[in-house]
């Protein structure tokens, strides 16, 4: 089973459209984040948690929020959804104090 | 401003012979790196890293080494397999911060042709 999972993990959607992505872990990390990858692009970082009642805006947060509802669980929301937002988006997790990052197998968002 | 710079965007190499990715960094407070592996349709994967302390980390056939003065680092596969064929992003990090942040490049393509 992957210790990182992430849904949905493809999904069409229209402008104007409330959009959420869930990601779940089983491997205990306190830490977890949400990335945005476009074509051409690297990682860019737009919320982090670093346990359940701590919340951070990334490099690119605007048009998006999240919400950790338990250490293994943290979802990201699309309020209106509009098209520069179509991208691929990852979630990850980090133990404490360490720097590697571990990644869900990604969410692939259209917005059209 | 890009401050992790992966300026080959592509890498094609022959089975069994060495691959070398190169990532250059703008940031002289960056002090740990890491490299990570992406296969279509998967998430990236940590391969290996290094830290400032260091000028090589090895991992059976990959190496990573680290010049500071010149903020470069290389990604060496040796040899390189079919399996190799992934992108591959260098990442880094500033870890006196406090969000433990990580910068990513912007990848580079390698295929390793049979």
């Amino acid at each position: 089973d992957a210790d990182v999972t992430q849904t949905p993990r493809n999904r069409i959607t229209k402008t104007g459209k409330r959009i959420m992505l869930e990601c779940s872990q089983t491997k205990g990390h306190d830490r977890m984040y949400w990335y945005r990858q476009d074509p051409g692009l690297g990682l860019r970082l737009i919320y982090y948690s670093f346990d359940v009642k701590d919340i951070n805006k990334g490099e690119i947060s605007d048009g998006y929020s999240v919400s950790r509802q338990a250490q293994a669980k943290f979802s990201l929301s699309l309020e209106s959804a509009i098209p520069n937002q179509t991208a691929l988006y990852f979630c990850a997790t980090s133990a404490t104090d360490t720097y590697e990052q571990y990644f869900g197998p990604g969410t692939r968002l259209t917005v059209t | 401003d890009q401050q992790v710079k992966q300026n080959s965007p592509s890498l094609s190499v022959q089975e069994g012979r060495i691959s070398i990715l190169n990532c250059d960094y703008t940031n002289s407070m960056f002090d740990y790196f890491l490299w990570y592996k992406k296969y279509p349709a998967e998430g990236p994967t940590f391969l290996i890293s290094i830290s400032s302390i260091k000028d090589k980390n090895e991992d059976g056939r990959f190496t990573v080494f680290l010049n500071k003065s010149a903020k470069h680092l290389s990604l060496h596969i040796v040899p390189s397999q079919p399996g190799d064929s992934a992108v591959y992003f260098c990442a880094a990090i500033d870890s006196g911060g406090s969000n433990y942040k990580l910068t990513f490049g912007k990848g580079t393509l390698l295929t390793v042709n049979p």
